[in-house]
């Protein structure tokens, strides 16, 4: 499978605990993106990373959140001190520098704090 | 910053009638709409897109237009069929080129009935 894989593909913690995802975009994108989405609701953009700098952070990213892709392949987002709140299905993307914008999502990572 | 909103959050057609979904969008800088379709536990899935230098664009069956000076766009799908039936999401990019970051809508889930 060469699309974008996310590892794992589901997640129970506790509230308080730290958690951590992967993501493994498609090998020749540079752009990778991390969006989180709540039951009933559209994917919303928390990050953007092009190779390995992070270019971008939403507001909905507080300072418990964490992402990182430190050689410009994979990346990891942590969240630390885990609320309830933080349910949710969590969706990476990766696209092409330049030409087509198309953003291809992998399978997510179903969150749920307990 | 960009606000989608998409419209109805449920639609439910006899299959091989048309199904029509719209969406508008506030900042009148975005420039790229595609259409993502997400079955049941799935991956969002690119099925069509547009770009703001056109008006219409049309794959099969399915078909999008745009309406810039009104902000609006709209997915076309004819003929439906069961297969079809999934929540679907309109989303919208905004320049600068560096982000491409994706504002979704809420999404429709769309029922064909057999």
């Amino acid at each position: 499978d060469t699309g974008v894989s996310q590892n794992p593909r589901h997640k129970i913690t506790k509230r308080g605990q730290n958690v951590t995802f992967r993501c493994d975009p498609i090998s020749e994108h540079n752009r990778l993106y991390w969006y989180r989405q709540t039951l009933g609701q559209g994917p919303e953009f928390l990050t953007y990373f092009q190779n390995e700098a992070q270019l971008e952070k939403s507001r909905l990213l507080s300072d418990r959140f964490s992402a990182e892709r430190p050689k410009g392949s994979f990346s990891t987002l942590e969240i630390q001190r885990t609320e309830q709140g933080d349910s949710a299905m969590y969706l990476c993307a990766s696209s092409l520098p330049s030409g087509s914008q198309e953003q291809y999502f992998g399978p997510g990572t179903r969150l749920t704090v307990t | 910053g960009e606000n989608v909103e998409q419209h109805p959050s449920t639609l439910s057609v006899q299959e091989g009638d048309s199904a029509v979904i719209k969406c508008t969008y506030s900042d009148s800088a975005s420039n790229y709409f595609p259409w993502y379709k997400q079955e049941l536990g799935k991956r969002p899935q690119l099925i069509i897109d547009i770009r703001s230098n056109v008006g219409e664009k049309k794959d099969q069956r399915i078909a999008v237009t745009l309406n810039k000076t009104a902000k609006h766009f709209s997915l076309h799908i004819t003929e439906t069929q069961p297969e079809d039936s999934a929540v679907y999401f309109c989303a919208a990019s905004t320049p600068p080129d560096s982000a491409r970051q994706l504002t979704f809508g809420s999404g429709t889930q769309l029922t064909v009935l057999p």
